[in-house]
């Protein structure tokens, strides 16, 4: 059973470009978690969603940042006009409906560490 | 609002002792669960122990061990028998309904040999 599976791996971007991140959850699991996590720094929480909704998007950027799961294919994390704060590595997660009995709720990606020239 | 606070950024132990890393938390919330997570150079998120906040007993998984305190609101992790392997990031990380888990800031952890 693959994990959660996320691409790019490493993404280069100059200032002022998009930068679009994929996320495919585990299989079976319908609800997907963004994190960002800045150099030297914790996880921090972005946005939480499940298939066609966003659930808490508390964590997100006012401006240029949104997200998407849609009914097919993977999550993406948009991030439009990057400028250099955006350098960081985002992380997503994945989980199953029934969470409670499972002994890790939330099962993470290998990350995108985002780079902003 | 939750906060999870590690007042270590780095800590370095010798192979096969014993070590002990701090974390503390605040949260009006009855029940939730604590996490400690192992992040290597490889950037992987890998949990290493978890503990629901009802349970008194703390838990344990082979060389890794915590002491929760929830008077206290601390929830320390203790690596017995270091291994050169247990060099890594560690993350505590707090959640009370599982859809968003608060981390704290991390303490990077050098296993000498």
């Amino acid at each position: 059973n693959a994990g959660v599976m996320q691409n790019p791996r490493h993404l280069v971007r100059r200032r002022g470009q998009e930068a679009r991140l994929r996320c495919s959850p585990m299989k079976g699991h319908s609800h997907v978690y963004w994190y960002r996590q800045l150099p030297e720094e914790g996880l921090k929480f972005m946005v939480y969603l499940q298939k066609e909704n966003i659930i808490d998007e508390s964590g997100m950027p006012k401006e240029r940042f949104s997200a998407e799961f849609p009914k097919e294919g993977p999550s993406i994390l948009r991030i439009q006009q990057v400028v250099r704060g955006d350098s960081a590595a985002y992380f997503c997660a994945s989980s199953p409906n029934l969470r409670t009995g499972d002994v890790q709720p939330q099962h993470f990606g290998d990350g995108t560490r985002l780079s902003i020239l | 609002a939750q906060t999870v606070t590690q007042s270590q950024p780095e800590m370095s132990v010798q192979e096969a002792e014993t070590v002990t890393l701090s974390c503390t938390y605040d949260t009006s919330e009855n029940n939730y669960y604590l996490f400690w997570y192992k992040q290597p150079p490889s950037r992987q998120m890998i949990l290493v122990i978890r503990q629901e906040a009802y349970k008194q007993q703390n838990a344990t998984e082979n060389r890794f061990s915590v002491n929760f305190q929830k008077a206290a609101k601390s929830f320390s992790l203790k690596i017995s028998d270091s291994q050169l392997g247990d060099t890594a990031m560690y993350f505590c990380a707090f959640s009370y309904n599982f859809n968003k888990f608060y981390f704290g800031s991390g303490t990077k952890l050098n296993v000498k040999p």
